[in-house]
């Protein structure tokens, strides 16, 4: 059974840093790529980036461009986001998610529960 | 990237059918077929109901379907159920040049 399991989130102020985790299980990790995903409280899902299998292709959504990079340790099964800058429209629940291709095709077969992010002053 | 276009909000009674529209741009849905559409419970993590157009993960109920015309995609749920209430999102490849993903704004369903 494939298992997504985030950590990380938390409460911050405006301007500082949270790194997010994502542990993976349940399939061959790096025969995939994955993505993160956020949701807003009470709003849609918006997408925020994709690491190919072997992290050879990367990109990012324009919002959070600059801020966030993200990273994988297949040694690992993980999935990490690094997010600087924080700015009060990052408050989401960050959501970790299976592609069905080693190369993105942003089609998202699993996802974790998310971890909720909060920054505020 | 723009979102893709969805109703707020449709329903219907139970043993109806409904269909969801999806609109985006001759750069995104109109231009490849991996569009696919997720259900959201509320408190749950969103649910992968149909993927590169009209294909259903295993253990997804055959009265989901999809289509494409042009720039738009649509879901069409028939002899609805009251556990098919929820969000709807849609979602599509961006293209080769900007390799970004896109989503819908979101429908909710409402089985009345």
């Amino acid at each position: 059974e494939v298992q997504l399991v985030e950590s990380g989130g938390g409460l911050v102020q405006p301007g500082r840093s949270l790194r997010l985790s994502c542990a993976a299980s349940g399939f061959t990790f790096d025969d995939y790529a994955m993505h993160w995903v956020r949701q807003p409280p009470g709003k849609g899902l918006e997408w925020v980036s994709v690491i190919n299998w072997n992290s050879g292709s990367i990109d990012y959504a324009d919002s959070v461009r600059g801020r966030f990079t993200i990273s994988r340790d297949n040694a690992k099964s993980s999935l990490y986001l690094q997010m600087n800058s924080l700015r009060a429209e990052d408050t989401a629940l960050y959501y970790c998610a299976k592609d069905i291709r080693r190369g993105q095709v942003f089609i998202f077969d699993s996802w974790g529960q998310g971890t909720l992010v909060t920054v505020s002053s | 990237q723009s979102a893709l276009t969805q109703p707020a909000s449709v329903s219907g009674s139970p043993g109806q059918s409904i269909t969801i529209s999806c609109t985006g741009t001759s750069s995104d849905i109109g231009s490849y077929n991996l569009v696919s559409w997720y259900q959201q419970h509320p408190g749950k993590a969103p649910k992968l109901m149909i993927y590169e157009i009209n294909k259903r993960p295993s253990g997804v109920s055959n009265r989901f379907s999809g289509s494409k015309s042009g720039n738009t995609a649509s879901l069409t749920i028939s002899g609805l159920q009251v556990e098919d209430e929820g969000d709807y999102y849609c979602c599509s490849y961006g293209g080769s040049r900007t390799s970004r993903g896109v989503f819908g704004g979101g429908t909710k369903l409402t089985v009345l």
